[in-house]
């Protein structure tokens, strides 16, 4: 089975913190994305990478960034945590070659 | 417009009931459509993926896609308190572009 890993499923930050968020996939895909998740408005693709030490942007890269240093591993940062990035954070990976997509079990950020 | 349509909900029905759920998308080239099943604070996962129209049974799922009026739904047969989550669907050109996700509908079966 294809497992996708958020280490931290829960974290409370002040405004300001520069926040970490960390994916491990274990199925050597080559594309890996973050996404975030609010009511009433889906899924919300922030950054996606299709091979180490690239990155692309999404929809909402602002206040942002990634980095892939290994394949099977996609980092998060925000820079400087604010209140309006209080959300589910949502990492997935998927194979070059095919449509189905695989999503870790989610990062509940609450910025304070 | 949005790209992908899908109601919110939430929708509640009595368990046993058959449950509908639908989206509608805009562009007529999307080839691959996805359901995702999302338990409450869990990640999604992959329910059902069809390729252009039909239908596609599993169990007692029943991913139906009709590309001429461009919508995409959901059957869940004899629905059980267990089936209770948010469902999204999702649609793309092909594995070389981004998936374009339905917001969700949040469905809960009562006992």
């Amino acid at each position: 089975d294809v497992k996708v890993t958020q280490s931290s499923r829960y974290l409370v930050k002040r405004t300001g913190e520069k926040v970490f968020l960390e994916c491990v996939q274990d199925m050597d895909h080559e594309n890996m994305f973050w996404y975030r998740q609010d009511p009433g408005l889906g899924l919300r693709l922030i950054y996606f990478s299709y091979d180490v030490k690239m990155k692309e942007k999404g929809d909402i890269p602002e206040g942002y960034s990634v980095s892939r240093e290994k394949k099977e591993r996609f980092s998060l940062i925000l820079e400087s945590a604010s209140t309006n990035q209080t959300s589910m954070y949502l990492c997935a990976s998927k194979p070059s070659s095919g449509n189905t997509i695989y999503f870790g079990e989610g990062s509940w950020l609450t910025v304070v | 417009q949005k790209e992908v349509e899908q109601d919110p909900g939430p929708l509640s029905v009595p368990e046993g009931a058959i449950v509908s759920l639908n989206c509608t998308y805009s562009n007529s080239a999307f080839q691959y459509f996805m359901w995702y099943r999302q338990y409450s604070r869990k990640g999604p996962e992959l329910l059902m993926y069809t390729y252009s129209s039909g239908n596609k049974e599993d169990g007692r799922f029943t991913a139906q896609v009709d590309k001429s009026s461009k919508y995409i739904s959901l059957f869940i047969r004899d629905s059980q308190p267990s089936d209770s989550a948010t469902y999204l669907c999702a649609t793309n050109l092909d594995s070389n572009y981004q998936l374009i996700w339905g917001a969700g509908t949040k469905l809960i079966i009562k006992p």
